[in-house]
């Protein structure tokens, strides 16, 4: 059971070039999320998503996209990488309720550090 | 909207002594759940201890404990006996328990130290 995983850990970009970011779970949770960490600011939600084919914006959800073909993956896009997106990534899941008493407990990947020159 | 607030960016603490970091939010909701995170140099996030805003008896878990005052909102995080592993970042988190989508709202986080 290797719970929740991403890729790649680390990747440089340049401005302008595009990237996947994949997130993986084998614990059958229903919700997934993706946020961003930076100095100072603690962790913000960019887009999750309740289930498989659905997806929602966060808090600051410019700039990315994703996606969520399959229940246990969930990717993050950037199109145009900008510096403004250097930052820590990390993924979370979550059960939905009724099937755990942790419903509402988020069990994070181990992040993703992207620079963009 | 809701906010956490954690106004204490660094703090140090001694070896096997008490350390308590703050934590205050803001919410109209009655029912919610708050949460501390801990994130060593490994970045990994480790959750730490959890609160039902409809529990009054506050949560622990062995060396942490919380103290959460609903009516002052506030939700403080008591590491006893600290020890060197400790010393990590700690973010404290809030999320809705009606929204559905269990999005968590985090606080900039507090650094601690522990010194030996």
């Amino acid at each position: 059971n290797a719970g929740v995983t991403q890729t790649p850990k680390f990747r440089v970009l340049k401005t302008g070039q595009s990237m996947t970011l994949l997130c993986a779970q084998d614990m059958n949770h229903e919700y997934m999320y993706w946020y961003r960490q930076d100095p100072g600011m603690g962790l913000r939600l960019i887009h999750y998503s309740v289930g498989e084919g659905t997806t929602a914006k966060g808090e600051v959800p410019d700039g990315y996209n994703v996606s969520r073909l399959k229940k246990q993956n969930f990717l993050l896009g950037l199109e145009s990488a900008a510096p403004s997106q250097t930052s820590v990534y990390f993924c979370a899941s979550s059960p939905s309720p009724g099937t755990s008493f942790r419903y509402n407990e988020q069990f994070f990947g181990p992040g993703t550090r992207l620079t963009v020159l | 909207a809701q906010t956490v607030t954690q106004s204490q960016p660094e703090m140090s603490v001694q070896e096997a002594e008490t350390v308590t970091l703050s934590c205050t939010y803001d919410t109209s909701e009655s029912d919610y759940y708050l949460f501390w995170y801990k994130q060593p140099p490994s970045r990994q996030m480790i959750l730490v201890i959890r609160q039902e805003a409809y529990k009054q008896q506050n949560a622990t878990e062995n060396r942490f404990s919380v103290n959460f005052q609903k009516a002052a909102k506030s939700f403080s995080l008591k590491i006893s006996d600290s020890q060197l592993g400790d010393a990590a970042m700690y973010f404290c988190a809030y999320s809705s328990a009606g929204s559905g989508t269990y999005k968590y709202i985090f606080g900039t986080g507090t650094r601690l130290k522990v010194l030996a």
